[in-house]
């Protein structure tokens, strides 16, 4: 009931494209939602997160999906650059955060000319 | 705003000996910090919640004598592994919790246990 699925493992997106991370998470406490950004060598940096209120959140070229009913949520990187090219973890949390963070298994996506 | 450092950022050691990683708020305060380690590829594991001023919360299957967690202020929490082993070899990932709830990562620590 812990888990926070996430697919794929790996992601190959040609530049100027949409990257898209899904997802998928058993329990239904969970409402707080983050993704993290982690590149080789260094710690995870929050890229964006959202709660159970609202079916979609935007920042820049990164929007986050919210389905509550398939208890599903998805990264959508507009536009993807090679800058972009990094591990991403998907995370869940209850309290709005102030529990510990259950993480998924982590995207690596690649960015290509 | 909201940055976390850790120090030192990479560290080599003979297996037997103990090492000390430090991990600080720089810019708030954090009543709650969590300690992680990281095996290549793969995702982040909890070792455990560092409160301060208490005992940390150490996850299933995490030795606590052997990772010793201080909260002694709200702006820093050291992890010390004892007497370490070549398979304590890791990289270990702190992050402060910021007033909205948001974890914040430090930028990790390379431990080799020769």
């Amino acid at each position: 009931q812990q888990q926070v699925k996430q697919s794929p493992q790996s992601l190959i997106v040609q530049k100027g494209g949409i990257s898209i991370i899904n997802c998928a998470y058993e329990n239904t406490a969970f409402d707080y939602f983050p993704w993290y950004q982690q590149f080789p060598g260094k710690g995870p940096a929050l890229l964006i997160a959202i709660r159970p209120d609202v079916s979609e959140k935007k920042e820049g070229r990164f929007t986050i999906s919210f389905n509550k009913s398939a208890k599903q949520f998805s990264l959508h990187i507009m536009d993807s650059q090679p800058g972009d090219s990094a591990t991403y973890f998907c995370a869940a949390s209850r309290h709005f955060g102030n529990e510990k963070l259950t993480f998924g298994t982590g995207t690596r996506l690649t960015i290509i000319p | 705003g909201a940055v976390v450092s850790q120090h030192p950022s990479w560290v080599i050691c003979k297996s037997g000996t103990s090492v000390k990683i430090e991990c600080r708020s720089l810019d708030f305060q954090a009543t709650t910090m969590f300690w992680y380690r990281q095996f290549p590829k793969q995702s982040l594991m909890l070792m455990a919640t560092s409160n301060e001023g208490s005992k940390a919360t150490y996850e299933q299957g995490v030795e606590k004598d052997k990772f010793l967690i201080n909260h002694a202020s709200l702006t820093l929490s050291t992890l010390t592994v004892t007497s370490a082993h070549p398979e304590d070899s890791s990289f270990y990932i702190c992050s402060a919790r910021g007033p909205g709830g948001e974890q914040y990562f430090g930028p990790g620590t390379r431990l080799t246990v020769t």
